[in-house]
């Protein structure tokens, strides 16, 4: 079955660390997202990507890099994670054109003490 | 530019009422609209879509929404609110052209019994 994972689904870390958060999908899919999401709050993108090699930031600035060296896989890293980095991840990935839907992974949720 | 604007922020309903949640989009064509919900802690789902065609779209969990073009509007609807559906709802436009998603602000919805 087609699907996005997302690892870890919790991480708590202290500030300093390098963090990557894992996103891979099984469907093929050309465009892949990154969103940050506080709690009760709207999803901000923070990068995208339309395929191999290439990355996009988002409209909200982030302090994390992504890279998209395979079709399947997006991870986005934090060279020095800090408090203010504490939030939701949500990966997505969609098939080419706009009248696709975006499939979700579950989330990760950071916390940085 | 495109947007997406869901005008309620929070919206509280008794189990078994009936329910609607507005979105209204700003886009220059012909848009791809969508639905999502958000369970606490979890990714998105996707409720139902709009593409073309007839401008009532059914989608799971019996939603339903109609696009209105004079309206610029794209509200769901469920006749009758179960105890579950309590979550977050997230309205998006998918650009023709580009590759972007655009969110609402997303809507709360509590169920009371």
């Amino acid at each position: 079955e087609a699907d996005i994972y997302q690892t870890p689904r919790y991480l708590v870390i202290g500030t300093g660390k390098k963090i990557t958060l894992e996103c891979s999908q099984t469907m093929g899919h050309d465009k892949m997202y990154w969103y940050q999401q506080d709690p009760g709050m709207e999803l901000h993108l923070i990068h995208y990507s339309y395929g191999v090699n290439s990355t996009e930031k988002g409209d909200l600035s982030s302090e994390s890099t992504v890279s998209r060296i395979r079709t399947e896989h997006f991870p986005l890293t934090l060279e020095s994670a800090r408090p203010s980095h504490t939030s939701q991840y949500l990966c997505a990935s969609r098939q080419l054109g706009g009248h696709t839907e975006a499939f979700f992974g579950q989330g990760t949720r950071l916390t940085v003490v | 530019a495109q947007s997406v604007t869901q005008p309620d922020i929070h919206i509280t309903v008794s189990e078994g009422a009936s329910l609607e949640l507005r979105c209204n989009y700003s886009y220059g064509a012909t848009p791809y609209l969508f639905w999502y919900v958000q369970s606490p802690g979890q990714g998105l789902q996707l409720l139902l879509k709009y593409f073309s065609g007839d401008t009532l779209v059914q989608g799971i969990k019996g939603f339903e929404a109609e696009f209105k073009r004079s309206q610029s509007s794209f509200n769901l609807r469920k006749p009758s609110v179960h105890w579950s559906d309590a979550a977050e709802y997230f309205c998006a436009v998918g650009a023709y052209t580009g590759n972007q998603f655009y969110f609402g602000t997303g809507t709360s919805l509590t169920v009371i019994p």
